[in-house]
């Protein structure tokens, strides 16, 4: 059974650090052909893609936020970790992580998503 | 970034109707274009990949189609449980990008 869930903090203030772990079971991060992915969500509005770390590590990002985030991943804990600085109320959202395969190029497994709300 | 456009936004149909919804890319994706259903509350789940393949367990009243930069995804029998928002994306190039979502309404 493959499942995926977010975990990090739900209320960030303006300017700070937002890090977010994706843990993920029933894959393996070091398969070939098999990624994890970040989408966000802003209440009411449509995803938004944001980073993608494959298998053998390489990494993509959203250009419109590259400078700003870092993917990571830790395969012996399959956990994902994503890291988004300089946080702004715009950045309010439900943000998922789900897994990607290579083969299909989709993502087939969602986590449940995580609210983060950024205010002061 | 490639851009994707769905229509209609949102649409009202009954049960037993057949639904299409259509996804335009700004540039051509070859088939590289799958299909979300999002329910209330919940997470995407994925319905269709690369333009008409059934992801499974999703039931065959959903179907896909299309290449290049016009896609459609078609309900063929509306049911009560279709109630969702819909996303199509495509995976061609990254940054993969999402259509704005069509909201399935059932009279």
């Amino acid at each position: 059974q493959i499942t995926l869930k977010e975990s990090g903090p739900t209320l960030v203030k303006p300017t700070q650090t937002l890090t977010l772990t994706c843990t993920f079971s029933g894959f393996s991060l070091s398969t070939s052909g098999v990624g994890v992915g970040w989408i966000r969500q802003p209440p009411g509005k449509a995803l938004e893609w944001l980073a993608l770390i494959y298998w053998d590590d390489d990494k993509r990002y959203s250009p419109s936020l590259k400078s700003r985030l870092t993917i990571t991943k830790d395969t012996s804990k399959n956990q994902v970790v994503l890291t988004m600085t300089n946080m702004d109320p715009v950045d309010t959202a439900t943000y998922y992580c789900a897994r990607m395969l290579a083969g299909s190029t989709s993502q087939d497994y969602w986590g449940q998503g995580t609210l983060v709300t950024v205010s002061s | 970034d490639i851009q994707m456009t769905q229509s209609p936004s949102s649409l009202s149909a009954s049960v037993g109707d057949r639904v299409t919804i259509t996804c335009r890319s700004s540039q051509s994706i070859i088939s590289y274009l799958n299909w979300y259903q999002q329910k209330p509350g919940k997470a995407p789940k994925l319905l269709i990949y690369a333009a008409s393949n059934l992801q499974s367990g999703v039931p065959s009243r959903f179907s896909g189609s299309g290449s290049g930069t016009d896609f459609t995804l078609t309900i063929s029998s509306l049911q009560p449980e279709d109630l969702a928002t819909y996303y199509c994306e495509q995976s061609y190039s990254t940054p993969w990008t999402f259509g704005q979502g069509t909201k399935v309404e059932i009279k």
